[in-house]
């Protein structure tokens, strides 16, 4: 198994510019999540989802938005860049075990420039 | 609301010497606590997680011990190796509510040979 992949590894865009950060995970699991890491800081939860076809907000979602069409993908959309959004990305899964474990396994990230 | 914080942001050992990495959370309701290694240039790494229900599990090289009266856990890293030197996460949440996993900040550890 891959295990949770993701692309672009690096981006830089310009203010304004939209572009949509993929991820995907070959393990069949649930559930999938987009974090964001910025320098020195723990992960702030963006979006997440249960199953294909649902997804909920996170601790900030704001300039983001997401899919879920299929068990595997959950691309992460950007419709207007702003330098806030300078971060590393990580997309991660998890597949929900009885007795109620999370072992949420992570990409290895997207690092985003804005400029 | 919920919090997860860590002690001290950096820790540095000598190679061979046990290490120990401190994370307070405040959500009394946390019942599940994972710790999380992120080598630089690379997403977070399971290392070992517990219940609430516990208040000690072992792995390989690894100990957590909660103690929920002061809501604290800790990582214990035995024989501190070169290949340990990382940031160290701890995340907890709230098991059938929230789907929401909420990190700290994150201790930097150095192993110097």
């Amino acid at each position: 198994n891959a295990g949770v992949t993701q692309t672009p590894k690096f981006r830089i865009l310009k203010i304004g510019q939209s572009m949509t950060l993929q991820c995907a995970q070959d393990m069949n699991h649930n559930y999938m999540y987009w974090y964001r890491q910025d320098p020195g800081m723990g992960l702030k939860l963006i979006y997440y989802s249960v199953g294909a076809g649902i997804t909920d907000k996170g601790e900030v979602p704001n300039g983001y938005n997401v899919s879920r069409s299929t068990t595997e993908d959950f691309p992460l959309r950007l419709e207007l860049a702003a330098p806030s959004q300078t971060s590393v990305y990580f997309c991660a899964s998890s597949s929900r075990l009885a007795g109620g474990g999370d072992t949420q396994y992570f990409g290895p990230g997207t690092r985003l420039t804005v400029l | 609301g919920e919090s997860v914080g860590l002690h001290l942001p950096t820790l540095s050992v000598q190679e061979g010497d046990n290490s120990i990495i401190n994370c307070a959370y405040s959500n009394s309701a946390s019942d599940y606590f994972i710790w999380y290694k992120q080598e630089s240039g690379k997403g977070p790494q399971f290392i070992i997680d517990i219940r609430s229900n516990m208040d000690k599990r072992q792995g390989q090289r690894v100990t957590v011990l909660l103690n929920k009266t002061v809501k604290h856990l800790s990582l214990q890293i035995a024989a501190t190796q070169p290949g340990d030197s990382a940031v160290y996460f701890c995340a907890e949440k709230v098991q059938g509510g929230s789907e929401k996993l909420v990190f700290g900040k994150g201790t930097k550890l150095t192993v110097n040979p």
